[in-house]
């Protein structure tokens, strides 16, 4: 079985700055892929970022980038350049790749707030 | 990038009846599936919808409460039935690419 886990609940960062935002998982599993959503308040899950446990390089995708440590089975998603629009829930989430599809577990979240 | 158009977006529904999710996805997709987000939680899978065959379920989930349909590659609906309060949530359905899984915008459903 897999598991994800957000050990941060909330987090303050103000406007500009970086911040981190955790995220360990769980597997026995030797090919996974490792998710980041962002759900504002409306309840939409946009996809942030993907890291494939392949994957040699660390993906990037404009302000978001993923630190990923295979031996220490850690995805933290990092934010530069923080904006007040970037306040919402953040979601790691863990895939099995079954038969053409991503099957998602999801952690319990981190509620990012951005200050000026 | 898939664009997955769901709705209704929100209703309110009596408890006892019935409510049906649609998702239509705009390009061809092998498997879709749908998760519940109950109030301040994190998403659950209910199931996963497969064409031409029966949903599968995951534990604590039933065919009788969330039946499921995916009639071709490119649409599937969830219908929660016989509804309760404890139904009201968040439901999402997702499709999925090899490095990607995209979400419809949700149905935020509320019980009375």
């Amino acid at each position: 079985a897999q598991k994800i886990t957000q050990t941060q609940p909330g987090m303050f960062v103000q406007e500009k700055e970086a911040v981190t935002l955790d995220c360990t998982y769980d597997t026995s599993d030797q090919s996974y892929g490792l998710f980041w959503y962002k759900q504002p308040s409306s309840g939409e899950m946009i996809f942030l970022i993907y890291q494939g446990s392949y994957d040699e390089q660390n993906a990037t995708e404009g302000r978001y980038s993923l630190n990923f440590q295979k031996a220490r089975k850690s995805a933290n998603l990092v934010i530069s350049a923080s904006q007040l629009g970037d306040s919402a829930m953040y979601f790691c989430a863990m895939s099995i790749l079954t038969g053409g599809g991503n099957k998602l577990t999801f952690g319990t979240g981190t509620q990012l707030k951005v200050e000026l | 990038s898939a664009v997955i158009s769901q709705k209704p977006s929100r209703d309110i529904c009596q408890r006892g009846t019935s409510l049906t999710i649609q998702c239509q996805v705009d390009s061809q997709v092998t498997m879709m599936f749908w998760y519940r987000q109950q109030p301040g939680q994190s998403l659950t899978l209910i199931a996963t919808a497969n064409q031409g065959s029966e949903a599968t379920y995951e534990s604590g989930f039933v065919i009788d409460k969330f039946p499921i349909s995916r009639p071709n590659l490119t649409f599937s609906t969830l219908t929660v039935s016989n509804m309760s309060p404890e139904d009201s949530s968040i439901y999402l359905c997702s499709a999925t690419g090899r490095t990607e899984a995209f979400f419809g915008q949700g149905t935020r459903l509320t019980v009375v």
